[in-house]
């Protein structure tokens, strides 16, 4: 199957500080790339919607100017976390969606950045 | 509201037998279906999509959709206790994947 990186898989930080998350699609081009967050033992929860050279669209609820989402290109999305806070601390997961054979969709997902804010 | 239900379990089978998880979602107009598997502190997991109504095989793993009656299924035959883990299902309609809140599996030894 694709492959989705992601980098750090774990950081941990002092409160007030930014911390910047890169998505890589390794061997195929995502035209989107998606957000999440996990909270231990919840649920996914989609965070914002990125597409390749345009604005990330954000759900209901995500402060888009605290999370940061640049989608610079076709394999690489980033996600960059203002001001960090404790309660910011979590899972952050990505996940590339992937087209075969231009009809049909799979989205992949990165293996995680586990967020600590002191 | 496009909604993905499944029961969150857990579900709990002896090892080598079948375990059979259960997905309805609301939205007619889905298309793709998504099984995710997800180990406690890891990130989601592909392991099985479907997009045509029937069955598809991959190895142990069996998934079943009847989009009449906006359903899908997994079948995990000869379950190991590995395959211990909590199990998403996932529907893409327009453009959303949607999750269900997920099965938690248990395959005892």
């Amino acid at each position: 199957g694709a492959v989705v990186s992601q980098h750090p898989s774990r950081v941990i930080c002092k409160s007030g500080t930014s911390v910047k998350i890169e998505c890589r699609s390794l061997d195929f081009q995502a035209t989107t790339m998606f957000w999440y967050r996990q909270f231990p033992k919840q649920s996914l929860m989609l965070m914002a919607t990125s597409n390749e050279g345009s604005k990330a669209t954000y759900e209901q609820g995500v402060e888009k100017d605290k999370f940061l989402i640049n989608h610079a290109s076709l394999t690489l999305s980033t996600l960059t976390v203002t001001s960090a806070h404790p309660e910011d601390s979590s899972f952050y997961i990505c996940s590339a969606r992937s087209t075969l054979e231009g009809v049909e969709e799979t989205q992949y997902f990165g293996p995680g950045t586990r967020l600590l804010v002191l | 509201q496009k909604e993905v239900e499944q029961n969150s379990g857990p579900l709990s089978v002896p090892e080598g037998a079948i375990a059979s998880l259960n997905c309805t979602y609301s939205d007619r107009g889905s298309q793709s279906f998504f099984w995710y598997r997800q180990y406690s502190g890891k990130s989601p997991e592909l392991i099985m999509f479907i997009y045509s109504n029937g069955d598809k095989e991959d190895g142990r793993f069996t998934a079943q959709l009847n989009k009449a009656s906006q359903y899908v299924s997994l079948l995990i035959r000869d379950s190991q206790p590995s395959d211990s883990a909590t199990y998403l299902c996932a529907v893409i309609g327009y453009s959303t994947l949607t999750f269900g809140k997920g099965t938690m599996l248990l395959v005892s030894p």
